[in-house]
């Protein structure tokens, strides 16, 4: 089992949907979780971290973590073209390590 | 803030020579930064986590003898492949912590594309 699972996609959403992201993690020692996304030929860029049950918002970005789930999530609302890329969720654990997934693709059709 | 540049952002070399990339925190300091590869369209692959002042602790499979990690200052780690080859090709990606954070999140330079010829 990877410790880090997304699904790869793509994801196709129309614009102005919501785009709704998944992760699952296999170390119940994991502290904080992030999202990055990459477009093609980039690097990653943080788009928000959360380490508390529960929802957190930025701008049209809502992380969200259920610890007893394992599950942590990223929704975009009102989703733009220029929201298409790569989404990679990452862990960071008690024992010092990050961890990314493989990302999952994500296109939002105009 | 939080930003993070990588010098050079392209380079061509030819097989046998090595490489420094340069890793730098601009406007934090970073006592943890690490270094990936990143081969088209596959995921990230870590491979050593380098700490101010003391040495790198290498992926398993990374060659440390081949890719010399140096983290001389709070603010510049640099990555040096030495004689490289073909199959050193890739996308390397520095990422750094800033000190402090309680929650480690990673801020990523802008990678360097190494084609050995």
């Amino acid at each position: 089992q990877k410790e880090v699972e997304q699904n790869s996609g793509p994801l196709s959403v129309p614009e102005g949907a919501i785009a709704s992201l998944n992760c699952t993690y296999s170390d119940r020692g994991s502290q904080s979780f992030f999202w990055y996304r990459q477009y093609s030929g980039k690097s990653p860029e943080l788009i928000m971290f959360i380490y508390s049950n529960g929802d957190k918002e930025d701008g049209r970005f809502t992380a969200q973590l259920n610890k007893a789930s394992q599950y942590v999530s990223l929704l975009i609302r009102d989703s733009q073209p220029s929201d298409s890329a790569t989404y990679l969720c990452a862990i960071h654990t008690n024992a010092g390590k990050s961890t990314f997934g493989d990302g999952t693709t994500l296109t939002v059709k105009p | 803030g939080a930003v993070v540049s990588q010098h050079p952002s392209r380079v061509i070399c030819k097989s046998g020579t090595s490489v420094k990339i340069e890793c730098r925190s601009l406007d934090f300091q970073a006592t943890t930064m690490f270094w990936y590869r990143q081969f088209p369209k596959k995921s990230l692959m870590l491979m050593a986590t380098s700490n101010e002042g003391s040495k790198a602790t290498y992926e398993q499979g990374v060659e440390k003898d081949k890719f010399l990690i140096n983290h001389a200052s709070l603010t510049l780690s640099t990555l040096t492949v030495t004689s490289a080859h073909p199959e050193d090709s890739s996308f390397y990606i520095c990422s750094a912590i800033p000190a402090g954070t309680t929650a480690y999140e990673q801020y990523f330079g802008p990678g360097t594309r190494l084609t050995v010829t």
